[in-house]
C-alpha cells in the first residue's frame, strides 16, 4: 500500500514551458486535491475532485488544469509556467470530505526561472 | 469570508514547558476542524480532529465556538514535537482551508 505518490520530486522549468505533475493513490479514495505551499501563506487549494470525471476549482486555480479519468490518478497540468508558480505542490486524498482525514503525498518542489 | 488564522509564525519553548498553538477561524456554518503536522522531511499528516475528541501524542484541542478558536495544547513539550503545525477547516462539503502554519521549536 503505497498511499499517495507524486512525481517528480523536483522540477525546474523555464517560463512558458508546460508540464504535468503526477499524483496517484491506491486507497480507493473518492476525494483528491492539489495544494500549493508557499512561505507565509500556508497551503492553498488549487483544484479538487470528488470522483472520476468530476473536478472543480479551489482558491487559486488560474494557470492550472486537472482531469480525473480514473479513481487512482489526478494529474495537475501547468499550461504555461510562470515564476509565480514556483512552489511546493502537494496532492492529497481522502474517503470523502467533512471530517475525513486527508492523506498527503510527499510533495513536488517546482522552480520556474 | 472563510478563513483560518494562525497568528504565530514561530513559537519557541523549552523542553518540559507548556505549549499552546493558536488557531482562530471565520466561518458562518459548523465547520470540522483539524490540526495537521509536518515533521522535518516527512509528509503532512493528521495530528487530531475535533470530531474525534482525542489526545494524540499528548496534544489536545478544544473547539470554542464563542471565540471561534481551536487552539492546540500540550502540557509538557518534547524535543520531538518540533515541527510545522497547520490548523485546517473543512466546510463539510468539498473545500478545506488551511492556516498559514506555526513552526514550533522545542529547545533543550
Amino acid at each position: 500500500n503505497a498511499g499517495v505518490t507524486q512525481t517528480p520530486k523536483f522540477q525546474v522549468l523555464k517560463t512558458g514551458q508546460s508540464m504535468t505533475l503526477q499524483c496517484a493513490q491506491d486507497m480507493n479514495h473518492e476525494y483528491m486535491s492539489w495544494y500549493r505551499q508557499d512561505p507565509g501563506m500556508g497551503l492553498r487549494l488549487i483544484h479538487y475532485s470528488v470522483g472520476a470525471g468530476i473536478t472543480d476549482q479551489g482558491e487559486v486555480p488560474n494557470g492550472y488544469n486537472v482531469s480525473r479519468s480514473t479513481t487512482e490518478d489526478f494529474p495537475l497540468r501547468l499550461l504555461s509556467a510562470a515564476p509565480s508558480q514556483t512552489s511546493v505542490y502537494f496532492c492529497a486524498s481522502s474517503y470523502g470530505t467533512g471530517f475525513y482525514e486527508q492523506y498527503f503525498g510527499p510533495g513536488t518542489r517546482l522552480t520556474v526561472t | 469570508a472563510q478563513r483560518v488564522t494562525q497568528p504565530e509564525k514561530l513559537l519557541s519553548v523549552f523542553k518540559g514547558a507548556p505549549v499552546e498553538l493558536k488557531c482562530n477561524y471565520s466561518y458562518s456554518g459548523s465547520p470540522e476542524l483539524f490540526w495537521y503536522v509536518q515533521y522535518s522531511r516527512q509528509r503532512l499528516q493528521l495530528l487530531l480532529r475535533h470530531i474525534s475528541r482525542e489526545s494524540i501524542k499528548g496534544f489536545t484541542a478544544d473547539l470554542n465556538k464563542g471565540e471561534t478558536s481551536f487552539h492546540l495544547k500540550k502540557p509538557f513539550a518534547q524535543e520531538e514535537d518540533s515541527a510545522m503545525y497547520y490548523c485546517a477547516l473543512s466546510d463539510g462539503a468539498y473545500k478545506y482551508i488551511f492556516g498559514t502554519g506555526t513552526r514550533l521549536k522545542v529547545l533543550a
